[in-house]
C-alpha cells in the first residue's frame, strides 16, 4: 500500500523560501505522477504542480517562476520549494500520487505552514 | 483557467436521506471530473473519478454523474460517517481546479 508524507517546517519568514519533502513508501516514484496541492485557510484548494515517473515537471501557471518540484530516487522522496513566500502562502500542503487513469488517489497527511516574522 | 462553481456551499441532512451536491464548470471538461470527500485533519479520499466511476473501497450509495459542464455527486442512503467537506477537481486541463467545497452537516 502506498503512503505518503509531508515533512518540514511549519513556520516561515515572509520573502524567505519554503521547502517541504514527500516521503513515499511502499511504491516507486519512478512511477506514475507526483503532485502538490495546498488547502488555503478557508478551504480553497489550489493544484501547485506535478513531477512525473521521468523528472518532467509541470507547474500552475499562478506560481510563475516561484515553485520548483524536484525528486530523490534513491530515497523515494520528492521536493517541493517555494520562493519567496508572503502570508499568503500560509496554507496546508499536500503531496500526492496520480496516475494515467485517475487523479490524486493517494495523498500524504498534510504539512501545515504559516508564513509570518 | 477553468473555474469550478460548486454548490451548494453547505448541506444539512438527515440520516437516510439522500443528498446531490452540483459542480459547474467554465467550459467543457469531457467528463474529467473528480469527487473527493475529506474529514476534519484527515487528507482527501478519491470517491468518483471520470464523473462516473467509482473508486476502488467506496461504498456503493456514492455515485456521479454528468457530462459537458455540469455533475453532480449523489450520496444515498446518508451513513453518520458520511459528515464531511466534498469537493469536486477538474483534471481535463492544467492547471487543475477545484471547486469551492460543500461542508455536509448531519442532523
Amino acid at each position: 500500500e502506498v503512503q505518503l508524507q509531508e515533512s518540514g517546517p511549519g513556520l516561515v519568514k515572509p520573502s524567505q523560501s519554503l521547502s517541504l519533502t514527500c516521503s513515499v513508501t511502499g511504491y516507486s516514484i519512478t512511477s506514475n505522477y507526483w503532485g502538490w496541492i495546498r488547502k488555503f485557510p478557508g478551504n480553497k484548494m489550489e493544484w501547485m504542480g506535478y513531477i512525473s515517473y521521468s523528472g518532467s515537471t509541470s507547474y500552475n501557471p499562478s506560481l510563475k517562476s516561484r515553485i520548483s518540484i524536484t525528486r530523490d530516487t534513491s530515497k523515494n522522496q520528492f521536493f517541493l520549494q517555494l520562493n519567496s513566500v508572503t502570508t499568503e502562502d500560509t496554507a496546508t500542503y499536500y503531496c500526492a500520487r496520480y496516475t494515467i487513469a485517475t487523479p490524486m488517489d493517494a495523498w500524504g497527511q498534510g504539512a501545515s505552514v504559516t508564513v509570518s516574522s | 483557467d477553468i473555474q469550478m462553481t460548486q454548490s451548494p456551499a453547505s448541506l444539512s441532512a438527515s440520516l437516510g436521506e439522500t443528498v446531490s451536491i452540483e459542480c459547474l464548470a467554465s467550459e467543457d471538461i469531457y467528463n474529467n471530473l473528480a469527487w473527493y470527500q475529506q474529514k476534519p485533519g484527515k487528507s482527501p479520499q478519491l470517491l468518483i473519478y471520470y464523473a462516473s466511476s467509482l473508486q476502488d473501497g467506496v461504498p456503493s450509495r456514492f455515485s456521479g454523474s454528468g457530462s459537458g459542464t455540469q455533475y453532480s455527486l449523489k450520496i444515498n442512503s446518508l451513513e453518520s460517517e458520511d459528515a464531511a467537506t466534498y469537493f469536486c477537481l477538474q483534471d481535463s486541463e492544467y492547471p487543475w481546479t477545484f471547486g469551492g467545497g460543500t461542508k455536509l452537516e448531519l442532523k
